[in-house]
């Protein structure tokens, strides 16, 4: 069974600043990894994912992550938010075998001015 | 271009009512759940179905039942309605295979009073 950690459940950071959003997992099997992001009153949507190749993965709207499978984590990276990207974000795994796919508490970002 | 649409989008119900949630995908995905977001608790996963006729359950599968009639529809009911229930309600679909994107519905916020 997989499971994921978000380490943060708020991080306020200001406009222009960079933020990183910690994940880790945990899994007995090889995993997918994914980040997705939740908007105020709507549903979620993906902002990337990891299947396999280069452990950087880059995604929508500047966002990038790394995979690392010795500290079984992947965290998200930008490094110059907007007052835009305030929103929940969802770190997400799943089992390259299967279809469940189980994600963490949230991360609540606050971009201030 | 209408992906997962989930009626309704608020509802109040009385304990011991039910009802039921629709949720219908135009993307010819196999796979359809249902998930609740409770704050600080992320997605719990309700039930998911594989395709037509085969449905089974997720993480929190009591007060809740769906069916899957067709690839396009699955429906989400509540019978006995509890205050534990008032939660958010997401209906979601994917493509079949590991790794792939999860689209979600924009959610049904229900209250049980």
């Amino acid at each position: 069974a997989q499971s994921v950690t978000q380490l943060d459940s708020q991080v306020p950071v200001f406009e222009e600043a960079p933020v990183e959003l910690r994940c880790n997992y945990s899994s007995s099997v090889s995993v997918y990894l994914f980040w997705y992001v939740q908007y105020p009153n709507q549903g979620l949507q993906l902002l990337l994912k990891y299947l396999s190749g280069s452990t950087l993965v880059k995604g929508i709207n500047g966002f990038e992550a790394e995979f690392n499978k010795s500290q079984t984590s992947f965290h998200l990276r930008k490094p110059s938010v907007h007052i835009s990207d305030t929103a929940e974000y969802f770190c997400a795994v799943s089992d390259t075998g299967g279809f469940k796919t189980i994600f963490g508490a949230g991360t609540r970002l606050f971009v201030k001015a | 271009n209408a992906g997962v649409t989930q009626t309704p989008k608020f509802r109040i119900l009385k304990i011991g009512q039910s009802m039921t949630l629709q949720c219908a995908q135009d993307m010819n995905h196999n796979y359809m759940y249902w998930y609740r977001q409770d704050p600080g608790m992320g997605l719990k996963l309700i039930y998911y179905s594989v395709g037509a006729g085969i449905t089974d359950k997720g993480e929190v599968p009591n007060g809740y039942n769906v069916s899957r009639s067709t690839t396009e529809d699955f429906p989400l009911r509540l019978e006995l309605a509890a205050p534990s229930q008032t939660s958010v309600y997401f209906c979601a679909s994917s493509p079949m295979g590991s790794g792939n994107t999860i689209y979600f519905g924009e959610g049904s916020w229900l209250t049980v009073v």
